[in-house]
């Protein structure tokens, strides 16, 4: 099955500086590769997504980038700001019909600091 | 936007008692449904993936007998953790997923279970 791996566990930086999380995975028929974010007792909210066909994709302060050869992808946020705080989990999916779960990493605790 | 609502956000019940959590979806009809249970600062471990209609498909090591999960409509999945104990207590959260075109995977607010 589908393995996918994420580093840092916990990253902290300071207001304005930007984070990098990246993550890795096991298996080349995965297609689809969202990122979500949560907060504390709460369930994950997507905030950016890419398919595998796609190499980089831009969302304001958000970026993902993907490298289908090497299977790796990274989450790029920029000119970080204290509500950034949280944990942030990617995940990997085979894209279909069928149904296919969500494969999550085990996550990053990012700390913006003021 | 993809909505989907989770019951109870909160539940404390006594060791051996059964609990039935909901998870509906309310703009979108939902063709897979997946439930996750997620530990203190751990990732969201996936139990189940149940399609409307057909019984659940469990994760190895999941007990089917104790978390009984039915997808009786295409809005509506529920989770029932049976003879529930102190072990059981953990962060539960659904996922449904339209079934066209890429994604589409939207998450509840999950469940904080607490059996005492």
């Amino acid at each position: 099955g589908e393995n996918v791996e994420q580093h840092p566990s916990t990253l902290s930086v300071q207001e304005g500086d930007s984070a990098v999380i990246k993550c890795t995975y096991s298996d080349s028929a995965s297609n689809y590769f969202p990122w979500y974010k949560q907060e504390l007792g709460k369930g994950p909210q997507l905030i950016i997504d890419i398919r595998s066909n796609v190499g980089e994709k831009k969302d304001q302060r958000i970026a993902v980038t993907l490298n289908k050869t090497a299977k790796h992808f990274s989450l790029h946020i920029t000119e970080t700001q204290p509500e950034d705080s949280a944990v942030y989990f990617c995940a990997a999916s085979i894209n279909s019909n069928s149904g296919y779960a969500l494969n999550f990493g085990k996550g990053t605790s990012l700390l913006v600091t003021p | 936007g993809a909505v989907v609502s989770q019951h109870p956000s909160r539940v404390i019940c006594k060791s051996g008692t059964s609990v039935k959590i909901e998870c509906r979806s309310l703009d979108f009809q939902a063709t897979t449904m997946f439930w996750y249970r997620q530990f203190p600062k751990k990732s969201l471990m996936l139990m189940a993936t149940s399609n409307e209609g057909s019984k659940a498909t469990y994760e190895q090591g999941v007990e089917k007998d104790k978390f009984l999960i039915n997808h009786a409509s295409l809005t509506l999945s529920t989770l029932t953790v049976t003879s529930a104990h102190p072990e059981d207590s953990s962060f539960y959260i659904c996922s449904a997923r339209r079934d066209r075109g890429y994604g589409g995977y939207t998450f509840g607010s999950g469940t904080r279970l607490t059996v005492v």
